[in-house]
């Protein structure tokens, strides 16, 4: 049973280029979670969807960027014009439920704006 | 001060060893989870631990949580050299429903 899976591992984006990152969830499950990790510091929440819903976009920046889990394929994250303080890990999470229950995380997405 | 404070901020000590870290939090919790992070890598599963519970324990690790002092610790038993990591705690409060909360992480060096 594979992981939470994302793609890219690294991206490099000049600024005012779009970036788009890909999470595909654990087999079975149904809830997705985008945090976004700077150097140093912990991870903070950026979103929360299920398919074909976003339920908590409470951490989501109000411009530039958007998420979306389509009833088929990954979870994407893009972020449009892409800014050098957008630089940071960006890691997904899956669940089978949503709460009270463990996140498996996968490996981030490494952005760099250069 | 934010959810889901760790300290200490770093810890160095020697393989044989225990480690414990601590994390505070401010609000209600529907549980509480610990994490692994290897330099530059995803972050591993390693304990949750819920709001009706005291103590839980898994091989050499062992969570407890004081919901009245609003705490929690993580020890880890014999310490080697393959602990070295950063530490999470996150939280899933109540009123937010399930999103987690992470402290800022406590960074473990296991010496050889």
């Amino acid at each position: 049973n594979a992981g939470v899976m994302q793609n890219p591992r690294h991206l490099v984006r000049r600024r005012g280029q779009e970036a788009r990152l890909r999470c595909s969830p654990m087999k079975g499950h149904s809830h997705v979670y985008w945090y976004r990790q700077l150097p140093e510091e912990g991870l903070k929440f950026m979103v929360y969807l299920q398919k074909e819903n976003i339920i908590d976009e409470s951490g989501m920046p109000k411009e530039r960027f958007s998420a979306e889990f389509p009833k088929e394929g990954p979870s994407i994250l893009r972020i449009q014009q892409v800014v050098r303080g957008d630089s940071a890990a960006y890691f997904c999470a899956s669940s089978p439920l949503g709460t009270k229950n463990i996140q498996y995380f996968g490996a981030g997405t490494r952005l760099s704006v250069l | 001060s934010q959810q889901g404070e760790e300290d200490p901020q770093a810890l160095s000590i020697q393989e044989g060893e225990n480690a414990t870290m601590n994390c505070s939090y401010k609000t209600s919790i529907n549980n509480l989870q610990w994490y692994r992070q290897n330099s530059g890598r995803g972050l591993v599963h390693l304990i949750l631990i819920r709001s009706n519970e005291r103590e839980k324990h898994s091989g050499r690790l062992r969570v407890t949580l004081d919901t009245s002092k609003k705490s929690s610790s993580l020890l880890i038993t014999a310490s080697r050299a393959a602990d070295t990591a950063s530490y999470f705690c996150a939280t899933e409060k109540e009123t937010s429903g399930s999103r987690l909360t992470f402290g800022e992480g406590t960074q473990l060096t296991v010496n050889p």
